[in-house]
């Protein structure tokens, strides 16, 4: 099984400055196809998760472009340019490469 | 436009069996590719996936729960099944049912439902 860590629990950001979330997991999640089976998502408080990022680096349908994920094969990073007030929330990696799938312990990011 | 739902009991007791519905529209699991999972969420602790059933009817568990978890589900129904064996009060949490197309993310989600097991 592979095991997803975020070193973080907690991110303190000031609105306006850039974040960074990183996100390891214990096997390569790289296929054959060249994707990295890596997900974002975000859930903001009282709401269902919604997803950010796919295969690494895409963006889900509606998700500003201030929102970007990178790397590959076991290290990951999710980054907002600049972070807004209403991007307070929890943020979970998840592989997707095989089941059972898994989710990082999530990353509280709150408003400085 | 994609919507599922979840619907069960909100309290059930230890050692019962705990059934939840996901009723879904705006897309079919018999299309190639298709895919609803179940994830669920302790109060105040991270999201723990649980389950998996693919348009082929191919299901997929959690290592830690596959004993206690059957999935299943209706086509013409627009619904998907999961049933969870010997409630334990850690059983605890929201469930969710969320959409996945091919392994491109769980793209959509239900709002949840908490059940809660208690005597």
């Amino acid at each position: 099984e592979i095991v997803m860590t975020q070193s973080s629990l907690s991110l303190p950001v000031t609105p306006g400055e850039p974040a960074s979330i990183s996100c390891r997991s214990s096997q390569s999640l790289l296929h054959s196809t060249g994707y990295n089976y890596l997900n974002w998502y975000v859930q903001k408080p009282g709401q269902s998760p919604q997803l950010l990022i796919y295969l690494g680096s895409s963006r889900a349908s509606g998700v500003p472009d201030r929102f970007s994920g990178s790397g590959s094969g076991t290290d990951f990073t999710l980054k907002i340019s600049r972070v807004k007030t209403e991007d307070v929330g929890v943020y979970y990696c998840m592989q997707g490469l095989q089941t059972p799938y898994s989710f990082g312990q999530g990353t509280k990011l709150e408003i400085k | 436009q994609v919507t599922l739902r979840e619907s069960g009991p909100a309290l059930v007791k230890p050692t019962q069996t705990l059934t939840l519905t996901c009723n879904f529209s705006g897309f079919s699991l018999s299309t190639t590719g298709m895919r609803v999972n179940w994830v669920r969420q302790p109060p105040g602790k991270a999201l723990e996936w649980l389950a998996r059933i693919d348009w082929n009817d191919d299901k997929f568990y959690s290592t830690s729960l596959k004993t206690r978890l059957a999935i299943s589900k209706d086509t013409s129904k627009n619904q998907v099944v999961l049933t969870v064996t010997n409630m334990d009060p850690v059983d605890t949490a929201t469930y969710y049912c969320a959409r996945m197309l091919w392994g491109f993310g769980l793209d959509f989600w239900g709002q949840g439902t908490l059940v809660t097991v208690s005597s």
